[in-house]
């Protein structure tokens, strides 16, 4: 069974510190995406990254996938109120399925 | 172009009932798949479908449990008898294909089930 495992799994932080969220597994995945969730929504996408070692950026959020496409990182500078919510990789396996990690969920106070 | 519509966004089930979640895929997709979610954790998958086939169920659990995407009208999962341990969000998402580094799954905002 494929498992990603997020960390950390809570993060509370004053507006205006950085942050880095990882992603982790033993699996090998072709593509790996993040989505953040808010409450009472689906997921929405904001990156996906297919080639090892890829880095791509999205304002203040830079996305980074392993070298050898099992793990991926999240980094967010100067963090907002706004980037409140719940922060989820999702791997993509040759059975054409997203694999969800265990999630992080980032809280950040004014 | 509607995204994806999830229907009921709230359901209340008692013990031993049956549950009926609807999911209409965005307009030119044909791929659908559900994930279940507990509270504060990430998603389950359950079941990926195309038009009219079951193509991985691996996540579903044998029981009680079926899907399914017609020719025609929106996909259904189905949970006959429902435990309170179905209690959960239950979240469908749809593609125009296989998935890919181009091909990305958009996310309907979910049925929530209560089993009283």
């Amino acid at each position: 069974t494929q498992l990603l495992e997020q960390s950390p799994q809570f993060l509370s932080i004053q507006e205006g510190e950085n942050l880095t969220v990882y992603c982790n597994s033993s699996s090998v995945f072709s593509s790996l995406q993040w989505y953040r969730q808010e409450p009472g929504e689906g997921p929405v996408l904001l990156v996906t990254v297919v080639t090892g070692g890829e880095v791509k950026k999205l304002k203040r959020l830079t996305f980074q996938f392993g070298d050898a496409r099992k793990d991926s990182s999240l980094h967010i500078t100067a963090a907002q109120p706004g980037d409140t919510g719940l922060y989820l990789c999702a791997g993509a396996i040759v059975t054409d399925k997203l694999i969800f990690g265990t999630g992080t969920r980032l809280q950040v106070f004014p | 172009n509607a995204g994806v519509m999830q229907n009921p966004r709230h359901l209340v089930r008692r013990r031993g009932q049956e549950a009926r979640l609807r999911c209409s895929p965005m307009k030119g997709h044909s791929h659908v798949y559900w994930y279940r979610q507990l509270p504060e954790e990430g998603l389950k998958f359950m079941v990926y479908l195309q038009k009219e086939n079951i193509i991985d169920e691996s996540g579903m659990p044998k029981e009680r449990f079926s899907a399914e995407f017609p020719k025609e009208g929106p996909s259904i999962l189905r949970i006959q008898q429902v435990v309170r341990g179905d209690s959960a969000a239950y979240f469908c998402a749809s593609s125009p294909a296989r998935i890919s580094g181009a091909n990305v799954l958009t996310f309907g905002a979910g049925s929530r089930l209560t089993v009283l």
